[in-house]
């Protein structure tokens, strides 16, 4: 069974840092794309970010290009968002995604970043 | 950026009805195109690839049409856990993007 588990998310003021991880088990995670996508509160969704099987390739969506980092270690089975000069808009539940050709099959249950003073 | 728009914003529908959601891209995003369903307080759920291929384990009152710039969700026979919202996206170009969403209550 796939299983995504996200972490890392919370309170933080604007300007600050926060780094999300998603663990993944039940599939060949380094065969995989994996992505994160965001959702603010009572908002729709947004993709953020996507990173290739082997961490090579990386887009990114332009609101979040030169502040969020999207990384991955294979060795661990992990996916990873760093988030940096967070602003108020970033506000969100941030999902971890499994990204086949760039739609998302499966999803986590996602971690709530809050951005405020 | 290409823009999905999703029509309408809300639908309302009866247990047993036949539901029709409609996403509309801004410029042609051939096939490429995905379906979801969101239930309050949960994650997506991935639904549709391909603008029509049924995601494994989804039920055959799911069925998905179109091409292009228009496409169709449409559920047969509207069952009780079927309420929710649904989005579309698109994956034919960058930045990946989402419509705004259809509530079905």
């Amino acid at each position: 069974e796939v299983q995504l588990v996200e972490s890392g998310g919370g309170l933080v003021q604007p300007g600050g840092s926060l780094r999300l991880s998603c663990a993944a088990s039940g599939f060949t995670f380094s065969n995989y794309w994996m992505s994160w996508v965001r959702q603010a509160p009572g908002k729709g969704l947004e993709w953020v970010a996507n990173i290739g099987e082997d961490g090579s390739e990386k887009y990114y969506v332009d609101s979040v290009r030169g502040r969020f980092t999207i990384s991955r270690d294979n060795a661990k089975n992990s996916l990873y968002l760093q988030m940096n000069s967070l602003r108020a808009e970033d506000t969100a539940v941030y999902y971890c995604a499994r990204d086949t050709y760039r739609f998302f099959d499966y999803w986590g249950q996602g971690t709530l970043v809050t951005v405020s003073s | 950026e290409i823009v999905m728009t999703q029509s309408p914003a809300t639908l309302s529908v009866s247990p047993g009805e036949r539901a029709t959601l409609s996403c509309r891209a801004s410029q042609s995003v051939s096939s490429n195109l995905a379906w979801y369903q969101q239930k309050s307080g949960q994650a997506p759920r991935f639904l549709i690839y391909g603008a029509s291929i049924r995601a494994t384990g989804i039920p055959a009152r799911f069925s998905g049409s179109g091409s292009g710039t228009e496409f169709t969700l449409t559920i047969s026979s509207l069952q009780s856990e079927d309420f929710a919202v649904y989005y579309c996206q698109q994956y034919n170009n960058w930045p990946l993007t989402f419509g705004g969403g259809t509530k079905v209550e």
